[in-house]
């Protein structure tokens, strides 16, 4: 069974540009979250998508926004980019069901220069 | 205000002995708590997971240890591999793995 894919894996772009990232769940999977990695910060939350309907928005600015489609897909879009914003970007999906864990995708490292 | 903490930052053990990571929260509403080993650059992979029914999960060398009244729990490796030297999280939820708080991580190395 094929895990979490996300496209693409690495990216430079220069402030205040915007950017898309994709992730696809394993099949079956309904629940799509999205996290931020910095060193800083560590991992934080970003928001869950079920359903194509976001249900859960961690403390992010509305720069910071996603969608999810009828396949379950996911994107998630950043825009006017900020050096700040610069992170690896991680999906996870999951079950419905409570007890199941989440399944990490291999994240998309962003550069913002 | 870092509800999910992971005190040690760092963490070495000898290859063969039992390595123990520790993890703190502070909402009581959190009922389900994972664990994720991590890779630079690389996502989180699922070790273990406990609800709060439980006060104990084992699976392999891997076990959890969940103490709610002190809102504590604790992953145990036993025995330590060269393999194991990652970066360890602690993540807790309300309800599900849907929205994941995590701890800031405890790299661990393990010497031959």
């Amino acid at each position: 069974k094929a895990g979490v894919t996300q496209t693409p894996r690495y990216l430079i772009k220069t402030r205040g540009q915007q950017v898309t990232l994709s992730c696809s769940p394993i099949s079956g999977h309904r629940s799509v979250s999205w996290y931020q990695q910095t060193p800083g910060q560590g991992l934080q939350f970003l928001f869950e998508y079920f359903s194509e309907t976001q249900r859960n928005k961690g403390n992010f600015p509305g720069r910071f926004s996603g969608r999810q489609f009828s396949n379950s897909r996911s994107e998630m879009n950043v825009s006017t980019l900020e050096l700040g914003d610069s992170a690896l970007y991680l999906c996870a999906s999951s079950l419905e069901a409570f007890g199941t864990e989440a399944f990490f995708g291999q994240g998309t490292r962003l550069t913002v220069v | 205000d870092q509800q999910v903490k992971q005190n040690s930052p760092s963490l070495s053990v000898q290859e063969g002995r039992i390595s123990i990571l520790n993890c703190d929260y502070t909402n009581s509403m959190f009922d389900y708590f994972l664990w994720y080993k991590k890779y630079p650059a690389e996502g989180p992979t699922f070790l273990i997971s406990i609800s709060s029914i439980k006060d104990k999960n084992e699976d392999g060398r891997f076990t959890v240890f969940l103490n709610k009244s002190a809102k504590h729990l604790s992953l145990h490796i036993v025995p330590s591999q060269p393999g194991d030297s990652a970066v360890y999280f602690c993540a807790a939820s309300e309800g599900g793995a849907q929205k994941l708080v995590f701890g800031q991580g405890t790299r661990l190395t393990i010497n031959p």
